[in-house]
């Protein structure tokens, strides 16, 4: 699976959307987008997945760049529930192994 | 529609002993997933099962850890004559049938092991 690059961290202020970025510019023509966060001493929590498109769900958007080197997931209203990890995952659709990296910890802000 | 279940969330196990991690996957769901998280790190796979099938345990250690998923019952996770080093959360996933194609997995809460 190609490898994914986040920033350690970001902060949002609340009622903000929240924009996390990823890279994966190794990133080959099947595999998947996805995005799952982790809030502390919970179980990781599907967001969202995508493959070329742009992606929307009650939870989040997903835009994916036209060469698909990067992604950006987007929070729209962040609340202070939403202060999580959040890892950026890419992965072939038949590959089941998910591999999380550090993730980028989001902190939003009253 | 209940999600992924574990029990118990926490265990405190002394050295030597075994220790038993269920996980009861969402209801339509017939394929496994355990994970465990070592402080500090990421999630790290460990196997993958469909009922009363092991699919993939590469991730798992060779010794003292054994997975099932028998045809009636949850999934277990068992881990003999514990270390300090098993100390860490594991988390189980679901996903429905995989036609193919990686469906999404679902993460339980998981079990918090510490070894003393």
């Amino acid at each position: 699976d190609a490898k994914t690059t986040q920033p350690p961290s970001m902060d949002c202020a609340e009622g903000r959307a929240a924009n996390l970025p990823c890279n994966h510019s190794t990133i080959s023509g099947n595999e998947y987008v996805y995005w799952y966060r982790q809030i502390h001493s919970q179980g990781p929590q599907y967001i969202i997945h995508g493959l070329k498109n742009n992606e929307t769900n009650e939870m989040a958007s997903l835009i994916i760049t036209e060469d698909r080197k990067s992604s950006t997931l987007i929070l729209p209203h962040a609340t202070l529930r939403d202060t999580a990890v959040y890892y950026c995952i890419v992965s072939l659709g038949s590959n089941y192994k998910l591999t999380f990296g550090k993730g980028t910890l989001l902190t939003v802000n009253p | 529609n209940a999600g992924v279940m574990q029990n118990p969330r926490h265990l405190v196990r002394r050295r030597g002993q075994e220790a038993r991690l269920r996980c009861s996957p969402m209801k339509g769901h017939s394929h496994v997933y355990w994970y465990r998280q070592l402080p500090e790190e990421g999630l790290k796979f460990m196997v993958y099962l469909q009922k009363e099938n092991i699919i993939d345990e590469s991730g798992m250690p060779k010794e003292r850890f054994s997975a099932e998923f028998p045809k009636e019952g949850p999934s277990i996770l068992r881990i003999q004559q514990v270390v300090r080093g098993d100390s860490a959360a594991y988390f189980c996933a679901s996903s429905p049938f995989l036609g193919g194609y990686q469906e999404t997995q679902y993460f339980g809460p998981g079990t918090r092991l510490l070894v003393l």
